[in-house]
Formats: C-alpha cells, sequence, structure tokens
C-alpha cells in the first residue's frame, strides 16, 4: 500500500536558519502531493501541494518540488522564524487531491529557536 | 466561512460509555472525512463519505465504531462501548475539488480521553 516516510525530529533550529524537512513516499499510482502544518491545538492547515513530477508548491516561503524519480517532496524554507513552529506533516492522496482519503507521514516537529 | 467545524473539543468519558462526536463540514464540499490521531500511530483515516454516502470505512478500527452523514452539513462518529486505547485526537475534514485537485480542510479535532 502506499506510505509515506518522513523525518520524525524534533528538529531545532536557530531563527533565520535554512529548514529542509525529506520527505520521501511509495505509492502504486501517480499520487499528489501535500504539506500540512499544525500549530498546538489546532487542526490540520493545508501549507501547500503539487499534483505531478517537477511541479514545486510554495506558500509562505516554504517550498517543495515534486521529484518522481526519487520518489520525494521535500519540504524547504530559507530563513525560518519562531512563529513556524510547529508539526509537518507530509502526506499523498492517490486520487488527485483527497476524494479518497490522504495518506500521512508521522510528523515532525520543528521547533525554532529566537 | 467558520471553517470545517467539531464538537466537543474534549471529551472525557469512562470506559464503556458511549461517546459521539460531531462535525459541521464547510458548506459546499461534498467529501468528508474522519481522521485518528494518536501517538503511535500518527494520523489515520477512519471512513470517509462522497455526497452523504459512505465510500471507504476500511479504517474503521472495529465494530464499536460507526459513522453515519444523515445530511450534507453533518456527520457523527459514535464509539460503543468505548475503551481507554480509544483515546486520541478524533479530526473531521471536507474538501472540494479545483483545477482538478480536491483539497481538505480540517476541523480543530475532538480531543477524547476514556478512562
Amino acid at each position: 500500500g502506499d506510505s509515506v516516510t518522513q523525518m520524525e525530529g524534533p528538529v531545532t533550529l536557530s531563527e533565520e536558519a535554512f529548514l529542509t524537512i525529506n520527505c520521501t513516499y511509495t505509492a502504486t499510482g501517480y499520487p499528489s502531493l501535500f504539506w500540512y502544518v499544525q500549530y498546538p491545538g489546532e487542526g490540520l492547515q493545508l501549507l501547500l501541494k503539487a499534483t505531478k513530477a517537477d511541479d514545486k508548491g510554495s506558500n509562505k516561503g516554504f517550498e517543495a518540488t515534486y521529484r518522481k524519480e526519487t520518489t520525494s517532496f521535500h519540504l524547504e524554507k530559507g530563513s525560518v522564524q519562531v512563529s513556524d513552529s510547529a508539526v509537518y506533516f507530509c502526506a499523498l492522496s492517490e486520487s488527485g487531491g483527497g476524494a479518497d482519503g490522504l495518506t500521512f507521514g508521522k510528523g515532525t516537529h520543528l521547533i525554532i529557536q529566537p | 466561512d467558520a471553517g470545517v467545524i467539531q464538537s466537543p473539543r474534549h471529551e472525557v468519558t469512562e470506559m464503556g460509555q458511549e461517546v459521539t462526536l460531531r462535525c459541521k463540514p464547510i458548506s459546499g464540499h461534498n467529501s468528508l472525512f474522519w481522521y485518528r490521531q494518536t501517538m503511535m500511530r500518527g494520523l489515520e483515516l477512519l471512513i470517509y463519505f462522497n455526497n452523504n454516502v459512505p465510500i471507504d470505512d476500511s479504517g474503521m478500527p472495529e465494530d464499536r465504531f460507526s459513522a453515519k452523514m444523515p445530511n450534507a452539513s453533518f456527520s457523527t462518529l459514535k464509539i460503543q462501548p468505548s475503551e481507554p486505547r480509544d483515546s486520541a485526537v478524533y479530526f473531521c475534514a471536507s474538501s472540494f475539488q479545483a483545477d482538478g485537485v480536491e483539497t481538505q480542510y480540517f476541523g480543530p479535532g475532538t480531543r477524547l480521553l476514556v478512562l
């Protein structure tokens, strides 16, 4: 079946550092890929998405590129802020975005120190 | 828009009791999903509905769990009888399609503790 693997953390960085959170996937078809963010006590919020190979999703300074050859969708940000502290989830959907549910990674807890 | 609404936000109950979680999806969304989040297993899809019809309930742990969607604006997830291992955060999400991609929007979750 489908699966998503991401670094578990916690990942601790200083403010303005460069961020990379790795995500790789296995899927039988040609999935759409997503990053969600969860702030303490809240639900998940969609951060960005990509639906085909070489697509780059971006939002709020975060970027991720759909790499079919390496089955990866790594999340990056050039300069993190304390407000970016949260749990980040990589996810995939075989159907093109969620009409059949998402398969999530375990989540990566990111801590940004001032 | 108010987003996906879930109630209650917190629930503490004793083993053996019935628990009902409620969800109001975003108006106009035609798919609804129930997820469970635990430290050990992460986020798991329990069941999802398209146009109020259950499509896949293979993620429902056992017969103690049931879900209904009587209309487009309301869904329930029921656990009867509840057990301590059911303690988790339960999320409801709804989705719509744009540019050929369905995007899911999550509610704030219900934190369930079964003693």
